[in-house]
């Protein structure tokens, strides 16, 4: 059962074009939701995080945002460049509980030149 | 920013045999660190928590006798794969978290690409 889904395994975008990376979650416990990049052969890097406290967050180019009662969070790349292309990991955890992140299956974002 | 060096970042090896991951955190000390195992198109699995001093903590599912876990000091831990067999071939990254509390982002090696023959 998996409590963080990230249902579009691949997302292509044009270069200066907005990208929009979904996640959903069912654990209502979940109240802090973060974002990692992943190149091939290497690990995640951490990008952006939201606590649940809040439903908009930015640095940057990226925006994360927070639906609490649609258990629904996405990350917004505003204007995408081919560098970002890379796997767009979703993970939340719970404070309180184990605080180890829960992560989706990944969405492999592609930006076209 | 927090390292986490990990070593070997590819490995082949023959059925049968052990192979020992190895994980650093470089620039601070972590008391616990995390182990976890990529399969293609899939997310990251947490396989255990590996405590310093302590006994590791392994999710359910994953045979503490077949992957050994080992956090001797504040900055190492070392993961070996023992009697290897083709079905462990996959990706295993470790990850820290960074002193600055238990909500702090993961810090991740660049993973170990184990494949065995």
């Amino acid at each position: 059962d998996q409590q963080v889904k990230q249902n579009s395994p691949s997302l292509s975008v044009q270069e200066g074009r907005i990208s929009i990376l979904n996640c959903d979650y069912t654990n209502s416990m979940f109240d802090y939701f973060l974002w990692y990049k992943k190149y091939p052969a290497e690990g995640p890097t951490f990008l952006i995080s939201i606590s649940s406290i809040k439903d908009k967050n930015e640095d940057g180019r990226f925006t994360v945002f927070l639906n609490k009662s649609a258990k629904h969070l996405s990350l917004h790349i505003v204007p995408s460049q081919p560098g970002d292309s890379a796997v767009y990991f979703c993970a939340a955890s719970e404070t309180g509980g184990s605080y180890i992140p829960t992560f989706g299956r990944g969405t492999s974002l592609i930006v076209h030149p | 920013g927090a390292v986490v060096s990990q070593h070997p970042s590819r490995v082949i090896c023959k059925s049968g045999t052990s192979v020992k991951i190895e994980c650093r955190s470089l620039d601070f000390q972590a008391t616990t660190m995390f182990w976890y195992r990529q399969f293609p198109k899939k997310s990251l699995m947490l396989m255990a928590t590996s405590n310093e001093g302590s006994k590791a903590t392994y999710e359910q599912g994953v045979e503490k006798d077949k992957f050994l876990i080992n956090h001797a000091s504040l900055t190492l831990s070392t993961l070996t794969v023992t009697s290897a067999h083709p079905e462990d071939s996959s990706f295993y990254i470790c990850s820290a978290r960074g002193e600055a509390g238990y909500n702090s982002p993961l810090h991740f090696g660049n993973g170990t690409r184990l494949t065995v023959t």
